[in-house]
């Protein structure tokens, strides 16, 4: 069965520091990953999303690596912000079906 | 661009009765996923769409039925809800006809089966 793992489970930081989450992945014929948001009883919010074919992606102060071979990506969020406080959800779609499969996610708080 | 578009937000239903969750997209997305969230089981697929006309059973599709007869809309049916179906539902839509394969979620949808 086609897992995905999000290590650690909650994070507590304070305001500043930079930070890496973590998504590990059983089968490394992955078609895309894509990192999200998300806050208290909302939606999710698109992040990053990696094709295979790509080793990173970066937005503002967040980047996404990608490494098939040993099944991981990871999240570096630079200078953390309290308003970057929520749920950060990690998702593969494997070869063909497009189909993302989540991770449990970590849920991260920045204290001021 | 409205993007995801799921009604209603909120409904509490009583054991037995019956109701149906409207997911919406703009995007002219091929795919269509209904999830639902639980606290400590993360995100489950229930079903979901490849087109327009086509579903599929997903992780936990129990208790649930499916129908995609626009390729706009995707509808998730309860047709006796039990307190397990209790959860919050998200819908969700991606890869567009250039091949983008970004997944966009709707709001959710936050149901109690009493």
């Amino acid at each position: 069965k086609q897992e995905v793992t999000q290590i650690p489970a909650a994070l507590s930081v304070p305001e500043g520091e930079n930070l890496v989450l973590n998504c590990s992945f059983t089968d490394s014929a992955i078609y895309n990953l894509q990192w999200f948001r998300q806050d208290p009883g909302k939606g999710l919010t698109s992040l990053l999303l990696i094709q295979s074919s790509q080793r990173e992606q970066t937005s503002g102060r967040l980047n996404a690596s990608l490494d098939k071979s040993s099944g991981r990506s990871t999240l570096y969020i630079a200078a953390s912000q309290p308003g970057d406080s929520a749920t950060y959800l990690c998702a593969v779609g494997w070869g063909g079906s497009y189909i993302p499969t989540f991770g449990r996610g970590t849920s991260l708080i920045v204290h001021p | 661009n409205a993007g995801v578009t799921q009604t209603p937000k909120f409904r509490v239903l009583k054991t037995g009765q019956s109701m149906t969750l409207l997911c919406a997209q703009d995007m002219n997305h091929e795919y269509m996923y209904w999830y639902r969230q639980d606290p400590g089981m993360g995100l489950r697929l229930i079903h979901y769409s490849v087109g327009e006309g086509t579903t599929a059973k997903g992780e936990v599709p129990d208790g649930y039925n499916v129908s995609r007869l626009k390729k706009q809309n995707f509808l998730l049916g309860l047709e006796s809800a039990a307190p397990s179906q209790t959860s919050v539902y998200f819908c969700a839509s991606s890869y567009s006809p250039q091949g983008n394969t970004e997944a966009f979620f709707g709001q959710g949808t936050r149901l109690t089966v009493v």
